[in-house]
């Protein structure tokens, strides 16, 4: 499977954008990129995919870059909820089941 | 009803102990997981289970036992286990493989958990 490489942490300030960034240069053309949360004490949590093209939801925003070898996922506006563990999942076609292979994250901490 | 449910919550449990943990979901999903999370690390995923068929163990011990009853639920038999097996337990669902635009749709579902001491 194609790895990710994320920084291991980033803060923000409360209601500031939080850009976080993922590399993952041996990605390949029918993987899809997604993002899920952990907050604390709670399961993950689906953030947004995208395959190609920058994609926007009501809780964040994925910018893909042209290669398709890294992106972004912005949090608009951070609030102390949005504190959380941040996970960029490659999603490779594999039959009929989906395997999620996380790797180690970013934690971001959000100022108040 | 986008929840999925584990119970309980929390489990002790000694080495000689048989347990079970419980996975309920009723969104239609047709495929069901389990993965172990240890502190400060990612979710590693243990069983994959699609129209209730065991489609992937990750070498897993036999000391895990799944089981998929039915379609809305999911079970994790527990027996022999050691200490290094405290974790937090982590099931999750998506929607039916296959589908149009389903290999796009990967999204999981994902219960509390259940943090389990094993002593």
């Amino acid at each position: 499977d194609a790895k990710t490489t994320q920084p291991n942490s980033m803060e923000s300030n409360e209601e500031e954008p939080v850009h976080l960034p993922c590399n993952h240069s041996t990605i390949s053309g029918t993987d899809y990129i997604h993002w899920y949360r952990q907050l604390p004490s709670q399961g993950p949590e689906y953030v947004i995919h995208g395959l190609t093209s920058n994609v926007n939801n009501r809780m964040a925003s994925l910018a893909i870059a042209e290669d398709r070898k890294s992106s972004t996922l912005i949090l608009h506006r951070a609030t102390l909820r949005d504190a959380a563990v941040y996970y960029c999942i490659l999603s490779p076609p594999r039959g009929n089941d989906y395997k999620l292979s996380f790797g180690a994250g970013t934690t971001v901490t959000v100022r108040a | 009803d986008t929840e999925v449910t584990q119970t309980p919550k929390h489990l002790v449990m000694g080495m000689t102990n048989k347990k079970s943990l419980k996975c309920e979901q009723h969104m239609g999903h047709r495929a069901m997981y389990w993965y172990k999370q240890k502190a400060k690390k990612p979710p590693e995923l243990m069983f994959v289970y699609s129209y209730e068929k065991l489609s992937i163990n990750e070498s897993v011990p036999s000391r895990f036992s799944p089981e998929c009853p039915n379609s809305s639920l999911l079970n994790l038999h527990l027996h022999a286990l050691q200490p290094e097996d405290s974790a937090l337990y982590l099931c999750a669902s998506s929607r039916p493989p296959g589908l149009a635009g389903g290999r796009a749709k990967n999204i999981q579902y994902f219960g509390a958990g259940t943090r389990l001491s094993v002593l």
